[in-house]
């Protein structure tokens, strides 16, 4: 059974940082590119990063370039995000998400149950 | 304000059709990019719902379909029932942000 499991979340104060992981099992974990994607409280999904298959390839969209760093190890099937300068509207439930489909096809076919993370002094 | 817009609610009773707009533009749905759709029950993780426009995972009974034209997309639910009251979710790719992106949502309603 494909499965990730999130880990890493809590309470930050604004500026500070915070390191993400997601455990993967159930599927060759280096055969597929990894993706974060973020839900504020009681708000809409937000894409937030994306590794590919080898680690070699990142993307982040504006809002997080600069200050979130995805990254993986496939000796350990798991995903990681490093946050730093960590600001109020970064307060959401973290999700990571297996990618399938080339770029303009690109779904999230397994999610994992998310990690909360919480920006406040 | 997302890129993709969804109407923010939709409503119907058990047993009747209903359906949730997914409106794009030429950088996006009407560039050719695949349109794909997530249910998020309440309190749980998103679940991809349909792929590819209008493709079913397995598992997923063929109430759900998919469909799109020129720059909007819609997905489908037939014989409504209580256990698909949830928030559903367009994501596309949107070549001018070089960004996959999201509909603001949808949330269903079993009346």
């Amino acid at each position: 059974e494909v499965q990730l499991v999130e880990s890493g979340g809590g309470l930050v104060q604004p500026g500070g940082s915070l390191r993400l992981s997601c455990a993967a099992s159930g599927f060759t974990f280096s055969n597929y590119a990894m993706h974060w994607v973020r839900q504020a409280p009681g708000k809409g999904l937000e894409y937030i990063s994306t590794v590919s298959d080898n680690g070699g390839r990142t993307f982040y969209p504006s809002s997080v370039r600069g200050r979130f760093t995805i990254s993986r190890d496939n000796s350990r099937s798991t995903l990681y995000l490093q946050m730093a300068s960590l600001r109020p509207e970064d307060m959401a439930v973290y999700y990571c998400a297996r990618g399938r489909g080339g770029a303009t096809k690109r779904y999230f076919d397994c999610w994992g149950q998310g990690t909360l993370v919480t920006v406040s002094s | 304000q997302s890129v993709l817009t969804q109407p923010p609610s939709v409503s119907g009773a058990p047993g009747q059709r209903v359906s949730i707009s997914c409106t794009g533009s030429s950088s996006n749905i009407g560039a050719g990019s695949d349109v794909h759709w997530y249910q998020q029950l309440p309190g749980t993780a998103p679940k991809l719902l349909i792929f590819a426009n209008n493709d079913r995972p397995s598992g997923v009974p063929d109430r759900f379909s998919g469909s799109k034209s020129g720059t909007s997309a819609s997905l489908a639910i037939t014989g409504l029932q209580a256990e698909d009251e949830a928030d559903y979710y367009c994501q596309s790719y949107d070549s001018s942000l070089g960004d996959w992106v999201f509909g603001g949502g949808t949330q269903l309603t079993v009346l």
